[in-house]
């Protein structure tokens, strides 16, 4: 099975822009997480997605936001670019459902740098 | 509230085995475990679910004290592909959502 893949691998932008990130998971997996890593902070949860709904955010402010499709893909944007959100982006698929805990496999992260 | 990994880091000599403990404050009901190397995606090595024994994965398994909302990675007979940063992932107890919370990461070097 192909892996979870994200698109794209290095973006730049600058302040006060928005950017949108791609994420396909592993064929089968109807959950999506995403998460921010910086060398400060670590990884930090931003949302998950199961069956096009948000399950749950974390501590981050509304310009971070997501969706998923119709078929497991989900897209993260972030909108008013600030200095502070250049970090690798991670996303990771699981195959966990309503009721279980399962492995999360991550992508190779999108690796934004804001100006 | 972040899980705290200790140690932060540790540098070992092939074969040698390390310990890495990942404390919680909050009730857990499960615990992940993962390995980062540099600029590479984190890669899973296991979970530990609450009331669940203890895994093992080759040479590197862990336990989870529920009551002390602990776990502890054990590295036997350490290689140079366990190089890496290792994190914990918690969940605490409740819903159902993949909501994980990752410790600070250990850094681990080995050494020929």
């Amino acid at each position: 099975k192909a892996g979870v893949t994200q698109t794209p691998r290095y973006l730049i932008k600058t302040r006060g822009q928005q950017v949108t990130l791609s994420c396909s998971p592993i064929s089968g997996h109807r959950s999506v997480s995403w998460y921010q890593q910086t060398p400060g902070q670590g990884l930090q949860f931003l949302f998950e997605y199961f069956s096009e709904t948000q399950r749950n955010k974390g501590n981050f402010p509304g310009r971070f936001s997501g969706r998923q499709f119709s078929n497991s893909r989900s897209e993260m944007n972030v909108s008013t670019l600030e200095l502070g959100d250049s970090a690798l982006y991670l996303c990771a698929s699981s195959l966990a459902g309503t009721d279980s805990r399962g492995a999360q496999y991550f992508g190779p992260g999108t690796r934004l740098l804001v100006l | 509230q972040q899980p705290v990994q200790s140690p932060q880091a540790v540098i070992l000599r092939e074969g040698e085995d390390a310990v890495i403990n990942c404390s919680s404050s909050k009730a857990l009901y499960s615990v992940h475990w993962y390995r980062q190397k540099h600029g590479e995606a984190p890669v899973f090595l296991m979970i530990l679910l609450k009331g669940g024994e203890q895994k093992g994965h080759d040479k590197i398994s862990a336990s989870f004290n529920e009551k002390k909302q602990q776990s502890s990675l054990y590295l036997t007979a350490s290689q140079l592909s366990y190089s890496g940063t290792y994190f914990c992932g918690t969940e605490k107890s409740g819903g159902a959502t993949n909501k994980l919370i990752f410790g600070t990461g250990t850094l681990l070097a080995v050494q020929p």
